[in-house]
C-alpha cells in the first residue's frame, strides 16, 4: 500500500523559534497533500490543503502566515510553524491523496511538536 | 461541511463482533463514506469506504442504509489490537477534502 512518511517524528522548540516538518509520499506521486492537527483527545482538524507547484489552500481560522506551506515537488510537502507558542503544541498528521481511482487518502504517523 | 455522529465510546469483548454506528444525515448524493481508525500517537488508518451497496474487505464490513443517512462498520471479531478510535468520514465528491467528526473509542476487553 502507499506508504507516508513524516519528518520529524517528535521536535521540542523554543518559544519564538520557527520547526519544519516534512511530508513525503514514498511509493506513489502526490499532487495533493493535507496538513491536519491534533489537540490531546481531540479529533483531526484539517488546516490547509498543498498543492503541487501552487499556493496551499487553507481553511477557514488557520494563519497562512504562521503555518507556511510548501509543496515543490510530488513526494514532499512542508510545514512550517514560524514564532512558534506553547499554544502551537500538537500532534500535527499529514496526508497525501492518490489522484486515480476514487482518491484515498493515506497518512503519515504524525509529528509531536512540543514548543517550550 | 457534511456532518457526522458517532458515539463517544463503546466496549467489545475479544472475538465477539462490533457494529460502529454512524449517522450522518446531511449527506449528499455524492458524498462517500470512509472509516478510519486511529491508535495513540498514530496517524489515521484506512479501514473501509463506500458510496451505496455494502462494502466487505479483510479489516472489516460496512453497512449503508438504503436512504443512506447512516451506516455502520462491523468487526467480524474483535481483536485487542482494534481498540482504537474510529472515524466516519464524509468524503466531498468535488473537493475531496476530510472532516473528521468526533469519532468513536472502541475498547476492546480479553
Amino acid at each position: 500500500g502507499a506508504v507516508v512518511s513524516q519528518h520529524p517524528s517528535r521536535v521540542i522548540c523554543k518559544s519564538g523559534t520557527s520547526v519544519k516538518i516534512e511530508c513525503r509520499s514514498l511509493d506513489f506521486q502526490a499532487t495533493t497533500m493535507f496538513w491536519y492537527r491534533q489537540f490531546p483527545k481531540q479529533s483531526l482538524m484539517l488546516m490547509a490543503t498543498s498543492n503541487e507547484g501552487s499556493k496551499a489552500t487553507y481553511e477557514q481560522g488557520v494563519e497562512k502566515d504562521k503555518f507556511l506551506i510548501n509543496h515543490a515537488s510530488l513526494t514532499l510537502s512542508t510545514l512550517t510553524v514560524t514564532s512558534a507558542h506553547p499554544e502551537d503544541s500538537s500532534f500535527y498528521i499529514c496526508s497525501a491523496r492518490v489522484e486515480a481511482g476514487w482518491k484515498e487518502q493515506y497518512f503519515g504517523p504524525g509529528t509531536r511538536l512540543t514548543v517550550t | 461541511d457534511a456532518k457526522t455522529t458517532q458515539p463517544n465510546s463503546m466496549e467489545s469483548n475479544e472475538e465477539e463482533p462490533v457494529h460502529l454506528p454512524c449517522n450522518h444525515s446531511t449527506i449528499s448524493g455524492t458524498d462517500y463514506i470512509h472509516w478510519y481508525r486511529q491508535l495513540p500517537s498514530q496517524g489515521p488508518e484506512y479501514v473501509i469506504h463506500g458510496l451505496t451497496s455494502n462494502v466487505n474487505n479483510r479489516m472489516a464490513s460496512l453497512a449503508i442504509a438504503e436512504d443512506r443517512k447512516s451506516s455502520t462498520l462491523i468487526l467480524h471479531r474483535a481483536t485487542l489490537r482494534d481498540a482504537a478510535v474510529y472515524y466516519c468520514i464524509l468524503r466531498d465528491y468535488n473537493f475531496n477534502k476530510f472532516y473528521f467528526g468526533s469519532g468513536t473509542k472502541l475498547n476492546v476487553k480479553p
